[in-house]
This record gives structure tokens, C-alpha cells and sequence, in this order.
């Protein structure tokens, strides 16, 4: 267990349509990345927040958003949802960032149907 | 942009076998390297980083990986494979200055009975 918790496990829901992924970091990191792994991209980065702060962003598509609360777990939402939205999202955290180890949640499921 | 290219989608060994798993960069100046497990509907749990301090990295379950800057390398051994070791196996890099994670597209490691 890595400590990070990511909220549902699997979600399906329709084209068109709008979610919500909840992540809450391991106690004490103030860093969240958000990851997506599919089958023909791999893992690839979407983005990354830092007490609160948007720090970086990766290949994180317009319909995509996401935030992080002051009690450090973030959402990222997933809107106008299309079938190759159809994957596993990551969180990770990591007390600040540079050669900190990111920890892994155990993933989202998502299915577009 | 810094890369991995992990060499072999699926390697398969015999138990008690050598395990290796090719995994090289692309960088100019020597980057962080991570090697992470993939099990079944699970996250990715850290095997070893690389933060340039030594260059023969111990891991977790016996694994270890040695950084050779000549060869633009990080291959993952482990000297004798363990039925439990099937899983799949990603190597990452988090470039210079930047702080998220860029992986391979990741190895299948089959252990035969």
C-alpha cells in the first residue's frame, strides 16, 4: 500500500458525458501528478500540482481539468468524454518533486462506452 | 525531448533464471532513473531509482540496475526469477530541472514454471 488513495476504482459512463477522479496524497506530500495509461499511448504524464499550484503540465487535452484543495487531494475532471478517453488515470505524490520518489495510487478505471 | 526506449514488449524466463530488462535513454546530461512494477489491476510500485550517486542500484526482491552513462543504459537484472516476478516492468526517467515521470512502454516479464 502506497498510501495514495484514488476514488472510485472503476467508473463507466457514456460519450458526452463528464467525471470526476478523486486522489488523496500520501500524509505530508504536497506534490500530485496525474497519469494516464492506455493501450496505445502508455503512461503519459497529464499534470502536476504543487500545494495547490499548477506546476507543470504534460499531454493534458482542453476537455481535461484538475485542481488541488488546500487539504492537498486533488480531482481531475474529464468532460465531453469520448471513447479514447477510455483508460487507467494514475495518481502519484511525492513530498516536493525533484529526486523525491513519486508514489503510486492504485488507479482509476475509466470506461467510455 | 528525453526519452526510454525499452528494448522487448514481453520477455519470458524460467524460474530460477536470469532476469534481464533492457531499458536505455536519451539524454545529454545523465538524467534520474526509476524502474517501477506493474502487477495485475494494481499501481506501479518503485523496484530502484537512480540520482546519480552510485551507479549499481539495489532494489526491492532482489532486484538492481546499473547505470552505464557510455552505454545510455539502465538494465534491470535480477539473478534468479521468481514465479511472483510476473508482472510488468517500467522504466522511467524525470529529465533534469523537470519533476514528472516519462516512462518506456513497458516490458512483460512471463516466468515459466
Amino acid at each position: 500500500d502506497s498510501g495514495v488513495t484514488q476514488t472510485p476504482k472503476h467508473l463507466i459512463t457514456a460519450t458526452g458525458q463528464r467525471v470526476t477522479l478523486r486522489c488523496s496524497p500520501r500524509s505530508g506530500d504536497l506534490s500530485v501528478y496525474w497519469y494516464q495509461q492506455s493501450l496505445d499511448q502508455g503512461l503519459q504524464f497529464l499534470i502536476q500540482y504543487y500545494n495547490g499550484e499548477e506546476r507543470a503540465k504534460g499531454n493534458i487535452l482542453e476537455r481535461f481539468s484538475a485542481q488541488q484543495f488546500p487539504d492537498l487531494h486533488s480531482e481531475l475532471n474529464l468532460s465531453s468524454l469520448e471513447l479514447g478517453d477510455s483508460a487507467l488515470y494514475f495518481c502519484a505524490s511525492s513530498v516536493e518533486g525533484t529526486t523525491d520518489t513519486q508514489y503510486f495510487g492504485p488507479g482509476t478505471r475509466l470506461t467510455v462506452l | 525531448a528525453q526519452s526510454v526506449t525499452q528494448l522487448g514488449s514481453h520477455v519470458s524466463v524460467s524460474e530460477g533464471a536470469l532476469v534481464l530488462l533492457r531499458c536505455n535513454y536519451s539524454s545529454s546530461v545523465p538524467p534520474y532513473l526509476f524502474w517501477y512494477v506493474q502487477y495485475p489491476n494494481q499501481g506501479l510500485q518503485l523496484l530502484l531509482k537512480y540520482t546519480s550517486a552510485a551507479t549499481l542500484v539495489k532494489g526491492i526482491n532482489g532486484f538492481e540496475a546499473e547505470f552505464k552513462k557510455s552505454e545510455t543504459s539502465f538494465h534491470l537484472t535480477k539473478p534468479s526469477a521468481h514465479m511472483s516476478d510476473a508482472a510488468e516492468y517500467f522504466c522511467a526517467v524525470r529529465p533534469q530541472g523537470a519533476q514528472k515521470l516519462v516512462f518506456g512502454q513497458g516490458t512483460r516479464l512471463t516466468i515459466n514454471p
